[in-house]
């Protein structure tokens, strides 16, 4: 059911920009890409989402190829609070369209 | 302002039995989702609900789950009965709606975590 392709894990050292990929070929024209993170006993948490152009917020980056079959999350000095499952995800706006998590990449930030 | 809230946090039961979980939305949030959340997934979704209408019940086990959001604000969760493999966590979470439109962020509780036994 998930539309999105994640590595399964990645080291960071803290400080560093951590750079999270995610493979989407099969997005279609309307479907938006957002990101969510989990961290450990806690529910999902909204990171940020995009259409087709580089978005940013105070959290992090996220840069959309310009075929939009693929993106990527930066987080530019990763934190050991950082450390989570990143969850890639592409869905419509509309409230009939299905919001399906993958298994997500565990992102380790080390010291 | 105050975020989804979820009771219990936990919960031990033996197999057959059932169980109920509460989730109590972000004020004025008419979209409300249940997902389940099994050791090393992601979450899946299970129900989905604009106020008090499903919007999208496709992957809940109508034999023993159900659910339901009276009044367009609180909801339930019903396992009966429950399995061992209904192990898991139970996450509620809301989102605004304006017109047919979900903004994008998904607000999630914390959580109810499962054990059957």
């Amino acid at each position: 059911d998930a539309k999105t392709t994640q590595p399964p894990s990645m080291d960071c050292a803290e400080g560093r920009a951590a750079n999270l990929p995610c493979n989407h070929s099969t997005i279609s024209g309307n479907e938006y890409v957002y990101w969510y993170r989990q961290i450990h006993s806690q529910g999902p948490q909204y990171i940020i989402h995009g259409l087709k152009n580089n978005e940013t917020n105070e959290m992090a980056s996220l840069i959309i190829t310009e075929d939009r079959k693929s993106s990527t999350l930066i987080l530019p000095h990763a934190t050991l609070r950082d450390t989570a499952v990143y969850y890639c995800i592409v869905r419509g706006l509309y409230n009939f369209n299905k919001f399906y998590f993958g298994s997500g990449t565990k992102l380790n930030v080390k010291p | 302002e105050a975020g989804v809230a979820q009771s219990p946090r936990y919960k031990i039961i033996e197999k057959r039995q059932s169980v109920a979980f509460w989730c109590n939305p972000i004020s004025g949030h008419a979209t409300l989702y249940w997902y389940q959340q099994i050791l090393g997934q992601g979450p899946k979704l299970l129900i989905q609900f604009q106020n008090n209408g499903v919007v999208d019940d496709s992957q809940l086990p109508k034999d023993r789950f159900s659910a339901e959001r009276l009044k367009g604000v609180d909801s339930t969760l019903k396992i009966q009965p429950a399995k061992l493999e209904d192990s898991a966590v139970y996450l509620c979470a809301s989102s605004l709606v304006k017109g047919r439109v979900i903004q994008e962020t998904q607000y999630f509780g914390p959580g109810t975590r499962l054990l059957v036994l």
